[in-house]
This record gives C-alpha cells, structure tokens and sequence, in this order.
C-alpha cells in the first residue's frame, strides 16, 4: 500500500511567478486536504474535497491560491503571483470519510 | 485566538522514562482529538486518535487521555525510545475528522540517553 505521495517535493521559484503543486492520495481514500506549515507553526488547514468537490475553501490565504481534483484521484494546488510570504511547505493529507488524515511528504517552496 | 494549543516547545525526558505532553483547547466543539509525530522534513506521522465520547484510548507505548471538562488531553508514551526525539503534535475537528484539523504548535520532544 503506497501512502501520500507529493511532487514535487521541493520549489524554488522567482516572486511573481505561478507555481503548481501535486498530491496523490491513497488509493481508496475519498477526502483530500491541502495544509501549509510555516516554521514554527503546526500544519494550518487551507481546503479540501471530497471526491472531486471542493467542500471547503474560505480557508484559502488568498484568492492568488486554488486547487482542483478533477477526477476525484489526485490534486493540485497552485499559487499565482508568488510572495516571499507563500515560502513554507505544503502538506497534503488524506482520508477515507472521517477519521485520521494521512499526510504526505509535503512540497517545501521557497520564493526568492 | 489559538484554539489548540501546547505550552511547552520543548520537553527533555530520560530514556526508558515516561513522557508526557499536554494540549489544550478551547473550542467546545471539537470531538476528535490526533496526535501525530514529525521528523524535519516530513510529514506528520499518525500516532494515536480519541473520540469526544471516550476519556482514554491506549495502543502500545502511546496513551491518549481527554479530559472534557478542562478541556484537556495528553499523550503519554511509555517507555520512552531514541526514536520517540521528534515534534509533537496535538490537532482536533469539530466533524470527527471529516473537516479540516487544527493543529496546535508543537512541542519538541527529546529523549536523553
């Protein structure tokens, strides 16, 4: 069984650049989470899905981030416009309806 | 305004020692309660779950215990391991973990020889 596989797993990117990231879940898993973590701080929840509904979004920082699951498999999270203040990693969990998340090995993105 | 929180970065126990950490929280809402573990550069490992409707939920070494009333739970891990020397941390939903988690700070745990 393949846990939560994230790519790429690290960034470096120019301010004002757009960059994407990738989550794939575990396989039977039907919910997927989008976390940030900055140093310091615990894991702050930004939106999730279930299947390919995204059933939550207000927590999104800006509206310069989004993410999509288009075919209820795998997820990307995009940030347009980059800020030095969007350097963290990114987590990426999963889950089978309610119950324990299961995290991947996040993206660290660091915007010079 | 915090809703999770852990008071102590850093706690230094002896190994084969019982370690405790604590995590408040102030939201009366929630009704699942996690603890994961965290290398650098990793993700959060799962270690142990409570439900809102249980005071105690125990698997091997790891002992989670809620108290409801002082909003306030714990996690002992007994004995203590080298490998046990990670970030703690405490998360809880108000959906039983069908939502997104809160995530309290952490506390960095390190096991002396």
């Amino acid at each position: 069984d393949t846990g939560v596989s994230q790519n790429p797993r690290h960034k470096i990117t120019k301010r004002g650049q757009n960059v994407t990231f990738r989550c794939d879940p575990i396989s039977e898993h039907n919910r997927l989470y989008w976390y940030r973590q900055t140093l310091g701080q615990g894991p702050e929840f930004l939106t999730y899905f279930q299947n390919e509904a995204q059933l939550e979004k207000s927590r999104l920082l800006s509206d310069r981030f989004s993410a999509e699951r288009p075919k209820g498999s795998f997820s990307t999270l995009e940030i347009q416009r980059t800020e030095q203040g969007d350097s963290a990693m990114y987590l990426c969990a999963s889950s089978l309806g309610s119950g324990t998340h299961y995290f991947g090995p996040g993206t660290r993105l660091t915007v010079t | 305004d915090q809703q999770v929180k852990q008071n102590s970065p850093s706690l230094s126990v002896q190994e084969g020692r019982i370690s405790i950490l604590n995590c408040d929280y102030t939201n009366s809402m929630f009704d699942y309660f996690l603890w994961y573990k965290k290398y650098p550069a990793e993700g959060p490992t799962f270690l142990i779950s409570i439900s809102s409707i249980k005071d105690k939920n125990e698997d091997g070494r790891f002992t989670v215990f809620l108290n409801k009333s002082a909003k306030h739970l714990s996690l002992h891990i007994v004995p203590s391991q080298p490998g046990d020397s990670a970030v703690y941390f405490c998360a809880a939903s108000d959906g039983g973990g069908a939502d997104g988690l809160t995530f309290g700070k952490g506390t960095h745990l390190i096991i002396q020889p």
